[in-house]
């Protein structure tokens, strides 16, 4: 029969453009989210983090941006390349309490030439 | 600086063999996670340990899986009898500890891929 698996949400862009991807998170509890990338056969790679008494947090070539409001996350990658196609999770941290970090279902970014 | 170390990196067994698979986590991590990540779940925690002891084992799915840490530098996930729907990569995973900001980050090893037949 017909497998049904996870339908991963994809974003497609051209190599060279700026991708943001977005996540929804939901517990109001969680202060610290990461941001995950997964190459394929590869295991999740700490791409970047931010605490919750932040809004934005900048690394090389990404950004991360917090609403707290709407329990909302988002990673931008400036100027995209071949190398930054991958799975993207991400995690919050459920308060910090004992259970541990939750993931997201992941965004697949593809990069187009 | 090595990071998560996993063996094997692919696995093939048949149904009802014992399957165990290993991790050595980063130096000084107190914290190991074990996940699992299949088409049609995604990522799913099984269990971790923080220093050496058994946390939280909610997400093993079953008695036929169970999972060691015997010391700080090693852990087992075993699985006895193993079936079919077990085929899945295994993730292991370790950080500094549960609490505080930095020290949550989890840092992911290469995982192994599991047939069973």
């Amino acid at each position: 029969g017909e497998s049904v698996g996870l339908h991963l949400p994809t974003l497609s862009v051209q190599e060279g453009d700026n991708s943001i991807i977005n996540c929804a998170y939901s517990n109001s509890a969680s202060d610290y989210f990461i941001w995950y990338k997964q190459e394929s056969g590869k295991g999740p790679q700490f791409i970047i983090d931010i605490r919750s008494n932040m809004d934005k947090r900048q690394g090389q070539r990404v950004t991360v941006l917090l609403n707290k409001t709407v329990k909302h996350l988002s990673l931008q990658i400036a100027a995209t390349q071949p190398g930054d196609s991958a799975v993207y999770f991400c995690a919050e941290n459920n308060g910090g309490g004992a259970d541990g970090l939750t993931f997201g279902k992941g965004t697949h970014l593809i990069i187009q030439p | 600086d090595a990071g998560v170390i996993q063996s094997p990196r692919h696995e093939v067994t048949e149904m009802g063999q014992e399957v165990t698979l290993r991790c050595k986590p980063i130096s000084g991590h107190n914290s190991l996670f074990w996940y699992r990540q299949t088409m049609m779940r995604g990522l799913e925690l099984l269990i971790y340990f923080n220093n050496n002891v058994p946390i939280d084992d909610s997400g093993m799915p079953e008695d036929r899986f169970s999972a060691k840490m015997p010391n700080a530098s090693f852990s087992t996930l075993k699985i006895q009898p193993s079936e079919p729907r077990d085929s899945a990569v295994y993730f292991c995973a370790s950080s500094l500890g549960l609490f505080g900001g930095a020290s949550d980050t989890q840092y992911f090893g290469p995982g192994t891929r599991l047939t069973v037949l």
